[in-house]
């Protein structure tokens, strides 16, 4: 069974950083990209980051250039996504989402994370 | 990057067809079918309903079909159920190698 578990959310005031966390488990990790996405609340779906299997490929939508950036360890089956010089308008619930293997593709979601930005 | 558009709202009785239409460019619908379909309950993680335009993951109900045309990606759902409310998404990968969602559509089952 695939599974996608974040970590990391919280309250954090504006201009401040948060790093999430996501392990994966029930497939082959290293064979696949991953995704960020991201739905403030009440509101829809935001796509925020990939990144390839071997980190070659990442991409970032263009509201976040800069102030956010994708990582992952096939080691520890797990992706990270650092957030830094957040606003309030970066709140929202994030979600882990499961890419392609070798094409692109979107399927398995985690259950999220919620970041708060705010005084 | 902007939006693919989705209706805000549709709604139909039980039993009924409906479908729910996504519009994009040629940078991303018209030129590929990396077209998903998601559906989502409200406090639930969205979960996959199609692929690849039209493709069903193992699991998902055939009252659920998909089809493109140019820039426009559609999803119908055939024999409406009370469990079909939900919120409906579609992503399409682009020619930047990114994702842009459409906006949703809350489906009402009246």
């Amino acid at each position: 069974e695939v599974l996608l578990v974040e970590s990391g959310g919280g309250l954090v005031k504006p201009g401040g950083s948060l790093r999430l966390s996501c392990a994966a488990s029930g497939f082959s990790f290293s064979s696949y990209t991953m995704n960020w996405v991201r739905q403030a609340p009440g509101k829809g779906l935001e796509w925020v980051s990939s990144i390839s299997r071997s980190s070659t490929d990442i991409e970032y939508a263009d509201s976040l250039k800069g102030r956010f950036t994708v990582s992952r360890d096939n080691v520890k089956k797990s992706v990270y996504l650092q957030m830094n010089s957040l606003r309030a308008e970066d709140t929202a619930v994030y979600y882990c989402v499961r890419g392609g293997a070798g094409r692109p593709h979107v399927d398995y979601w985690g259950q999220g994370t919620l970041v708060t930005v705010s005084s | 990057q902007s939006a693919l558009t989705q209706p805000a709202s549709v709604s139909a009785s039980p039993g009924q067809s409906l479908t729910i239409s996504c519009t994009g460019t040629s940078s991303d619908i018209g030129i590929y079918n990396y077209v998903s379909w998601f559906q989502q309950h409200p406090g639930r993680a969205p979960k996959l309903i199609l692929y690849a335009v039209s493709d069903r993951p193992s699991g998902v109900s055939n009252r659920f079909s998909g089809s493109k045309s140019g820039n426009t990606a559609s999803l119908t759902i055939s024999g409406l159920q009370t469990e079909d409310e939900a919120d409906y998404y579609c992503i399409s990968y682009t020619t930047s190698s990114t994702w842009v969602f459409g906006g949703g559509t809350k489906l009402t089952v009246l």
